[in-house]
């Protein structure tokens, strides 16, 4: 069964550190790889999508990167801002699964101004 | 605007009532799902439907129901067997070949 942890569960930086977020998960034969962000109370924002054939995705301040072989994707969001945060998290497709996501707990994120 | 609308976005349960969940999608989507969300934890799958008229259990499904007359809609009743329903119920859609997932804004259920 497909593990997909997150590391840490939370963090806290000061504004306009960059933030490096942690996703693996166990079996690298996974179809795609999506972060989301949560704001308490809310539903999920898709952040981005990585297609299994791709290593990385940018959009603006974000980047994401995966490694299959090592069953890893890392999220970064350049200069923090207090408006970033939220809690993040990630979630894999698999092959079969037929759109089913297997969710990581998540980490949540705390900016300081 | 194209999206997801769930409601309401606050219920709140008595026991041994059942409650039903609403979720509506005009993204043209084949595919909808109900998510479980509990502190602390990842999202947890309650149903899937990939098409009008057919839906799947998920991991936990024990105490739900749902259907899917619409393609457009896929209510999620919590019934009285769902011994601890309080939680935050969450739905998306995909396209048939499953690529990006979209979620709602959320139900939460409290059981009074």
């Amino acid at each position: 069964k497909q593990e997909v942890t997150q590391i840490p569960a939370a963090l806290s930086v000061p504004e306009g550190e960059n933030l490096v977020l942690n996703c693996s998960f166990t079996d690298s034969a996974i179809y795609n790889l999506q972060w989301f962000r949560q704001d308490p109370g809310k539903g999920l924002t898709s952040l981005l999508l990585i297609q299994s054939s791709q290593r990385e995705q940018t959009s603006g301040r974000l980047n994401a990167s995966l490694d299959k072989s090592s069953g890893r994707s890392t999220l970064y969001i350049a200069a923090s801002q207090p408006g970033d945060s939220a809690t993040y998290l990630c979630a894999v497709f698999r092959p079969g699964s037929w759109g089913k996501l297997q969710f990581g707990a998540g980490t949540q994120v705390v900016v300081t101004p | 605007d194209g999206g997801i609308t769930q409601s309401p976005k606050y219920l709140f349960r008595k026991e041994g009532q059942n409650v039903t969940l609403s979720c509506e999608q005009n993204l043209n989507h084949d595919a909808m799902y109900w998510y479980r969300q509990d502190p602390g934890q990842g999202l947890r799958l309650i149903y899937y439907s990939q098409i009008v008229n057919d839906f799947q259990k998920g991991d936990i499904a024990e105490g739900y129901s749902v259907s899917r007359e619409k393609k457009e809609s896929f209510p999620l009743t919590v019934t009285s067997a769902q011994k601890n329903p309080t939680a935050f119920y969450l739905c998306a859609s995909s396209i048939k070949e499953p690529t990006e997932a979209f979620f709602g804004q959320g139900t939460r259920l409290t059981v009074v």
